[in-house]
């Protein structure tokens, strides 16, 4: 069946650093893949999206490039804020349209 | 507009016993969703709804019932509470089953079962 892979975390980076979140999927046809954030004691928030394949995705200063060819879809910042610590969830949308989760990787970022 | 609300926020339960968590919307979203989350395993979805008087299973459904009585609630129940239903709950709304339409999450409810 349809799956999201995260890289395992926590990820901990001093601020103003380079943000990588590695998402693999596997899934049937070409889903709509997502990504979460999940600020500490919140809900899951829409970060950002793309619904084919090359498609950038893009908010607040974060990135992810839909990849057909190596089935990925890894998150980006250039410069990350203390603000931006949270809980960040990779997710696919399969073709019976529910919404499939990776597993949610921490970001930690120190000032 | 408040969007999602879950009551309660966190709650304890000893096995067996039951409860209800009540999730509600302001959006005149017609989809709704009970998703749990555990430690390593991200959110699973429980059950859902596709518009008032309708439910139906997702990945997790075992121990669970739900009700979609008014548009804007949708209930999940525990009849008899057992330690593994120990989670974080998420309700989820959203327009309809698209890409196009975001699911809005409301904010938890941590549930304890000892």
């Amino acid at each position: 069946g349809d799956s999201v892979t995260q890289m395992e975390g926590p990820v901990t980076l001093s601020e103003e650093a380079f943000l990588t979140i590695n998402c693999t999927y596997t899934a049937t046809g070409y889903p709509s893949l997502f990504w979460y954030v999940q600020y500490p004691g919140e809900g899951l928030q829409l970060l950002l999206k793309a619904t084919k394949a090359d498609d950038k995705g893009s908010n607040k200063g974060f990135e992810a490039t839909y990849r057909k060819e190596t089935t990925s879809f890894h998150l980006e910042k250039g410069s990350v804020q203390v603000s931006d610590s949270a809980v960040y969830f990779c997710a696919l949308k399969s073709n019976t349209g529910k919404l499939i989760f990776g597993q949610g990787t921490t970001l930690q970022v120190k000032p | 507009n408040a969007g999602v609300t879950q009551t309660p926020k966190f709650r304890v339960l000893k096995t067996g016993q039951s409860m209800t968590l009540l999730c509600a919307q302001d959006m005149n979203h017609e989809y709704m969703y009970w998703y749990r989350q555990d430690p390593g395993m991200g959110l699973r979805l429980i059950h859902y709804s596709v518009g008032e008087g309708t439910t139906a299973k997702g990945e997790v459904p075992d121990g669970y019932n739900v009700s979609r009585l008014k548009k804007q609630n949708f209930l999940l129940g525990l009849e008899s509470a057992a330690p593994s239903q120990t989670s974080v709950y998420f309700c989820a709304s959203s327009k309809g089953g698209t890409d196009t339409y975001e699911q809005y999450f409301g904010p938890g409810t941590r549930l304890t079962v000892t």
